[in-house]
């Protein structure tokens, strides 16, 4: 069965530091989402993205974050500058609208990023 | 705008007894709606779905019915095993939209 691959598993980084978050989607889907889950508690979302624009973004999804889709297979999230609340779980899913395809966005297994 | 809430957890329950977790939602469109799972320290896993009303979603002994009239989706099993215990959400979305999270409900289930 296919499915959404992310890397790294664990990252940390210093306060400050630029992160760059990998997500390897479905290969036919075309919808691309970001979401977080600080440890704990809900599972919020950060961004939407298709035809190599952001569709949506919430409030948390600031200046300090960004989106890319650097090649036909990736995903990325970039935080430029880490602050200590971003340390949470962040998920990457994507969703197809193919014949085969369900109503549910699919999910990869998550990067935890801890900020020193 | 759309909004799901959740029951207020930790749901403590002893093997074999009756789950229900209660789940209600706000929208102003015809949502999908669905159930994930999160075991310790792992990642988000579809647990069951519903797209239209009076839809039932159903896997591994989980049932949840997409109630229109009362704008509800509770998840139910008939008898909970220590491994059930895990956090469970509830989620709508909107054919490509955000998925929109409730708050989460921990399940704990002792033997």
């Amino acid at each position: 069965e296919p499915e959404v691959t992310q890397t790294p598993s664990h990252q940390v980084t210093q306060m400050g530091q630029e992160v760059i978050l990998r997500c390897v989607p479905i290969s036919n889907h075309l919808y691309f989402y970001w979401y977080r889950q600080i440890l704990g508690q809900k599972v919020e979302f950060l961004v939407s993205f298709y035809n190599n624009e952001i569709s949506e973004k919430s409030e948390i999804f600031d200046d300090q974050f960004s989106v890319e889709r650097p090649d036909g297979s990736n995903f990325t999230l970039k935080i430029r500058s880490t602050k200590l609340e971003d340390s949470a779980m962040y998920f990457c899913a994507s969703f197809g609208t193919g014949p085969d395809s369900g109503p549910e966005q699919y999910f990869g297994p998550g990067t935890r990023l801890t900020v020193t | 705008g759309n909004s799901v809430t959740q029951m207020e957890g930790p749901v403590t329950l002893s093997e074999e007894a009756f789950l229900t977790i209660n789940c209600t939602y706000t929208a102003t469109g015809y949502p999908s709606l669905f159930w994930y799972v999160q075991y310790p320290g792992e990642g988000l896993q579809l647990l069951l779905k519903a797209t239209k009303a009076d839809d039932k979603g159903s896997n591994k002994g989980f049932e949840a019915t997409y109630r229109k009239e009362t704008t509800s989706f509770h998840l139910e099993k008939g008898s909970v095993q220590v491994s059930d215990s895990a956090v469970y959400f509830c989620a709508l979305s909107e054919y490509t939209d955000k998925l929109i999270f409730g708050t989460g409900t921990r399940l704990q289930v002792f033997p």
